[in-house]
């Protein structure tokens, strides 16, 4: 079965920065985009951004221009999300999603906590 | 605030049938982007449960449907269970952000 597998939970102080994986298994990479989406304590989900493992290709949300990149490498089937200059309001779970039509299969999440 | 529109909150009972709405305007939904539903457990991960507006992905009971009007779109939850008290998200394409937005999320409860 698809599975995506997230690295575990971070501690960072403010202004640092953080990079969550996620591996894919049992599907072939190249063919599906990777989404990333975050959900802050007790609050909705947000988009942040896609990537293409076929190519590269990125298309990042305009409040995290700037901040984030995304990157892949498909010799491990492995997405990578690297958020910098981190804010305590950039505390949360983040998630690595498959795009398919609609997002149809989700890493189980990784904690993701900014304090000082 | 999000460009997709979701009553905080919505209920019913056993057995009842409940309506999610999501409603967006005419530079998402009403542009004509496809509307993804996820729901949500407490402590997990989403799950797609609706994409391209009413397809249920294998394995999502039938009691689950999803529809698309003009700028707005809506989840339908028949024979309400206990087990569907979850949080519920729609999701689609905003042009003025080049990006993909989610609603701010409906909190359904099973009375």
């Amino acid at each position: 079965q698809v599975q995506l597998v997230q690295s575990g939970a971070e501690v960072k102080k403010p202004g640092a920065s953080v990079k969550v994986s996620c591996k894919a298994s049992n599907y072939t990479f190249i063919n599906y985009g990777i989404s990333w989406v975050r959900q802050a304590p007790g609050q909705g989900l947000e988009w942040m951004g896609w990537i293409s493992p076929h190519n590269g290709n990125t298309n990042y949300a305009q409040k995290l221009q700037g901040r984030v990149t995304m990157t892949t490498d498909t010799s491990t089937s492995t997405a990578y999300m690297e958020l910098r200059s981190l804010r305590s309001d950039d505390t949360a779970v983040y998630y690595c999603a498959r795009v398919s039509s609609g997002l149809d299969k989700w890493g189980q999440g990784t904690l993701v906590t900014v304090s000082s | 605030q999000s460009v997709l529109t979701q009553p905080p909150s919505v209920s019913g009972a056993p057995g009842q049938r409940v309506t999610i709405s999501c409603i967006g305007s005419s530079s998402n939904i009403g542009a004509g982007y496809d509307v993804h539903w996820y729901q949500q457990l407490p402590g997990t991960a989403p799950k797609l449960l609706i994409f391209g507006n009413s397809i249920r992905p294998s394995g999502v009971p039938d009691r689950f449907s999803g529809s698309k009007s003009g700028t707005s779109a809506s989840l339908a939850i028949s024979g309400l269970q206990a087990e569907d008290e979850a949080d519920y998200y729609c999701q689609s394409y905003e042009t003025s952000l080049s990006g993909s937005v989610f609603g701010g999320g409906t909190k359904l409860t099973v009375l």
